[in-house]
């Protein structure tokens, strides 16, 4: 079957850095989105990894690690902004997304 | 081009009242895909069209569900006698072959009472 996995809630202070991981099972692998979700809104796209490695955009990095079937996100300076839910998505073999139930990431002063 | 567009944001209706959600793609993306969306859950794909043609549908699509993109531009969805488990955000995306990051519309929340 299909599966991805990510914790549901993770806490962080100001200013400090957080690491969200994903794990995936899919039919086939186009790829491993990462979209930020703030509450009654619609996704927004973060990052999109295919190769094994590290892309950095900003405050913001995703890893991919094919073989593991594993990926996180790094965000570091963390503002309050970026209290939201952070949803792991894996781009099957018929270019389908297959959605994790995100994290909520909770920033404190 | 302004990004994907769903109409209307907000839905309160009745519960046993039809429904019917819009969403424009833009423009050049051939995909288009409707999800459901419930509090602390991830999207749940229900349907999608590459131009006209509805490609696949969710086994959790009931038959009160039903989804149309006529000429491959705009896509409709209807939900006919609305239970109140159909209360949720309704998101709608549209991609280029599926490749690529998804766009996202702002969502239809809709509110059975």
């Amino acid at each position: 079957g299909q599966n991805i996995d990510q914790p549901t809630e993770m806490t962080a202070t100001e200013g400090a850095i957080v690491q969200i991981n994903c794990t995936y099972q899919t039919s086939g692998f186009n790829g491993l989105f990462w979209y930020q979700q703030h509450a009654g809104e619609a996704p927004t796209f973060l990052s999109y990894n295919v190769l094994d490695g590290l892309e950095e955009k900003g405050r913001f990095s995703s890893f991919l690690s094919r073989s593991k079937g594993y990926s996180y996100l790094l965000l570091k300076e963390l503002q309050m902004k970026d209290s939201a839910s952070y949803l792991c998505a894996g781009l099957d073999s018929n270019y389908q997304l297959i959605w994790g139930a995100g994290t909520k990431l909770i920033i404190k002063p | 081009d302004t990004g994907v567009s769903q109409n209307p944001r907000h839905k309160i209706t009745k519960r046993g009242q039809n429904v019917t959600f819009r969403c424009d793609p833009i423009s050049e993306h051939n995909r288009l895909y409707w999800y459901r969306q419930t509090l602390g859950q991830g999207p749940e794909f229900l349907t999608y069209f590459q131009n006209e043609a509805q490609l696949e549908k969710s086994r959790l699509l009931s038959d009160r569900f039903s989804a149309e993109r006529p000429k491959g531009s705009f896509s409709t969805l209807e939900i006919q006698r609305t239970e109140q488990g159909d209360s949720a955000m309704y998101l709608c995306a549209s991609s280029n072959q599926g490749r690529g990051g998804y766009t996202f519309g702002s969502g239809t929340r809709l509110t059975v009472v």
